[in-house]
């Protein structure tokens, strides 16, 4: 059973408005969060990152919202542009130190149209 | 362009054949990663170095073989492979083990495996 859930597998969205990927989890004790993305034929890249004793985090166009009491947290993209298209992955770990406990949810492909 | 290079990018084997995948970095880093990505499921981390030191095996089956020769090298050794681990295999690397949390974990571009 997946512990990090995106169950979105695919989001099209226009150029211009918001991007808005869901993830969900299962484990209470996850305690620090991250999203990532990828672009075909090359590796995941880092992207932003929350931990759970804030419920917003900011950097540029990218904000991530974590609801703790509902297992949730979502990526919110504002202005998506064209260059946004790609896998988004959720990540979820224990704490900022598990780095071995480290789990990625199973991607959500963002289109964004121009 | 991460600085973390893989080759081949691609393989195919047979499940008698015996390959192996190679990861380099040149950026300094003390820990080096290897992750399964199959198809529809999510990223899976495989091993972890750490100095040259395997720190973490995530109950990998035998027939993944690593081997860290030094801080800059990391392969992978592929024997008696099934068709269920065709998959996607990325190598990473970070500065320090904890890289992965504050945007230091570099992903190389991946061996895109398939198992005959």
């Amino acid at each position: 059973d997946q512990q990090v859930k995106q169950n979105s597998p695919s989001l099209s969205v226009q150029e211009g408005r918001i991007s808005i990927l869901n993830c969900d989890y299962t484990n209470s004790m996850f305690d620090y969060f991250l999203w990532y993305k990828k672009y075909p034929a090359e590796g995941p890249t880092f992207l932003i990152s929350i931990s759970s004793i804030k419920d917003k985090n900011e950097d540029g166009r990218f904000t991530v919202f974590l609801n703790k009491s509902a297992k949730h947290l979502s990526l919110h993209i504002v202005p998506s542009q064209p260059g946004d298209s790609a896998v988004y992955f959720c990540a979820a770990s224990p704490s900022e130190t598990s780095y071995d406990k480290v789990i990625f949810g199973p991607g959500t492909s963002l289109s964004v149209i121009p | 362009e991460t600085g973390v290079t893989q080759t081949p990018r691609h393989l195919v084997m047979g499940m008698t054949n015996k390959k192996s995948l190679k990861c380099e970095q040149h950026l300094g880093h003390n820990a080096m990663y290897w992750y399964k990505q199959s198809a529809k499921k999510p990223l899976e981390l495989m091993f972890v170095y750490n100095f040259k030191e395997q720190t973490e095996n995530n109950s990998v089956p035998s027939r993944f073989s690593p081997e860290c020769p030094n801080s800059s090298h990391l392969f992978l050794h592929l024997h008696t492979l099934q068709p269920e681990d065709s998959a996607l295999y990325l190598c990473a690397s970070s500065q320090d083990v904890y890289g992965i949390f504050y945007n230091e974990q570099f992903f190389g571009p991946g061996t895109r495996l398939t198992v005959l």
